[in-house]
């Protein structure tokens, strides 16, 4: 299901680095992921998808990695830029609900 | 090809005040799926609508809130007789199908006095 009502993680990372992003997903009839990154005042923006036959998918500078077995998605920013900073949301799409779901967010903190 | 469009982009209301939330998805897109948002919250579901149903709407209040989305026209979100807790952030979003990427709007800020 849904986490809502929680405050936001903070992820801080140094310009240059790596960054890695969590989530958790609850629902084992999820066959679908999107990560989004969402701007202060601004609505979510799409990142980068990933579908439940597949466990890795690489975009510009992102990846996403899938792990069914544990109902885990990650999110790699490589080389992590100040214009990163933002929240992002794993979303997942629930197959017998027929809807999607989305995580509590991490705030990322991108330090000059 | 305009993305999904929301207005107003802030709305301020008094106690007893109704609000209308109007968002046109993008073009293509028949499923549009409304979110609320407080700061530094997550998404919270509220309803999902294609042409003429509504299809989920369990995360909407049974009372005061309703949701369309016309044959014609833009989706429109309702909130009747609004209190100070119905300030927060309402996004909408659309896809063109199940399992499609879900595209969101700028959001509207409704501010109730």
């Amino acid at each position: 299901g849904e986490s809502v009502g929680l405050h936001l993680p903070t992820l801080s990372v140094q310009e240059g680095d790596n960054s890695i992003i969590n989530c958790a997903y609850s629902n084992s009839a999820s066959d679908y992921f999107i990560w989004y990154k969402q701007e202060s005042g601004k609505g979510p923006q799409f990142i980068i998808d990933i579908r439940s036959n597949m466990d890795k998918r690489q975009g510009q500078r992102v990846t996403v990695l899938l792990n069914k077995t544990v109902k885990h998605l990650s999110l790699q920013i490589a080389a992590t830029q100040p214009g990163d900073s933002a929240v992002y949301f794993c979303a997942s799409f629930v197959y017998n609900f027929n809807k999607f779901y989305f995580g509590s967010g991490t705030k990322l903190n991108v330090k000059p | 090809n305009a993305g999904v469009m929301q207005n107003p982009r802030h709305l301020v209301r008094r106690r007893g005040q109704e609000a209308r939330l109007r968002c046109s998805p993008m073009k293509g897109h028949s499923h549009v799926y409304w979110y609320r948002q407080l700061p530094e919250e997550g998404l919270k579901f509220m309803v999902y609508l294609q042409k003429e149903n509504i299809i989920d709407e369990s995360g909407m209040p049974k009372e005061r809130f309703s949701a369309e989305f016309p044959k014609e026209g833009p989706s429109i979100l309702r909130i009747q007789q609004v209190v100070r807790g119905d300030s927060a952030a309402y996004f909408c979003a659309s896809s063109r199908g199940d399992r499609e990427k879900l595209f969101f709007g700028s959001g509207t800020q409704l501010s109730v006095l």
